[in-house]
């Protein structure tokens, strides 16, 4: 079964530090993954797409990375600001015969504090 | 929300009663989804649709009826039958060819049921 598995569940940090949430993933066979921002009550953002050749993409302050091999990807976020407190979900989808098959990760819940 | 409008963004609806939830878009995308967003959980795919006047149901159909009569339109019914209606609805679409693919989703609609 396909499945995307994001850690922390939630996360504190101070405005100006740095933090890294996690994605696990067992979609296969894999087409590419990507990372949104979601704020409360409003849809998903985009913030980065890579596909299996891509190790690294950055988005400003926001640097994902991606280990194909052993299906694991990482968000990294530095100099957290306010206006990064939201959810961060990690979305695979998988080649499929048809449609546009994508797995959600349940999203990290970012909060950030001055 | 790139291009994608939702409405209403609030809506009630007492038990037993059919419900409508609108998504327009104006990204020229052949294809529209609609997804259930539940606390603690990942987004699940309810209906797509790649073509005017076809559609296929996603994971969790039973209870959701939609139709694809405009490229631009792709609306959600949401029927008595549904047993747990109460979620945030998101709407979102995307063109059908090349590796990205990336879906643009709407701003949602959260349904509660009286």
């Amino acid at each position: 079964k396909n499945q995307v598995e994001q850690s922390p569940q939630s996360l504190i940090i101070l405005e100006g530090k740095n933090c890294t949430l996690q994605c696990n993933y067992t979609v296969s066979p894999f087409s590419n993954l990507r990372w949104y921002k979601q704020d409360t009550g409003r849809g998903p953002v985009s913030l980065t797409i890579m596909t299996f050749s891509e190790n690294t993409k950055s988005n400003g302050r926001y640097t994902a990375t991606l280990d194909a091999d052993t299906k694991q990807s990482s968000l990294h976020i530095t100099a957290s600001q306010l206006s990064d407190s939201a959810s961060y979900i990690c979305v695979v989808r998988g080649v499929t015969g048809g449609g546009n098959k994508l797995t959600f990760g349940t999203g990290t819940q970012l909060k950030v504090e001055l | 929300d790139g291009g994608i409008t939702q409405s209403p963004k609030y809506l009630f609806r007492k038990e037993g009663q059919n419900v409508t939830l609108s998504c327009e878009q104006n990204l020229n995308h052949d294809a529209m989804y609609w997804y259930r967003q539940d606390p603690g959980q990942g987004l699940r795919l309810i209906y797509y649709s790649q073509i005017v006047n076809d559609f296929q149901k996603g994971d969790i159909a039973e209870g959701y009826s939609v139709s694809r009569e405009k490229k631009e339109s792709f609306p959600l019914t949401v029927t008595s039958a549904q047993k747990n209606p109460t979620a945030f609805y998101l709407c979102a679409s995307s063109i059908l060819s090349g590796n990205y693919n990336e879906q643009f989703f709407g701003p949602g609609t959260r349904l509660t049921v009286l």
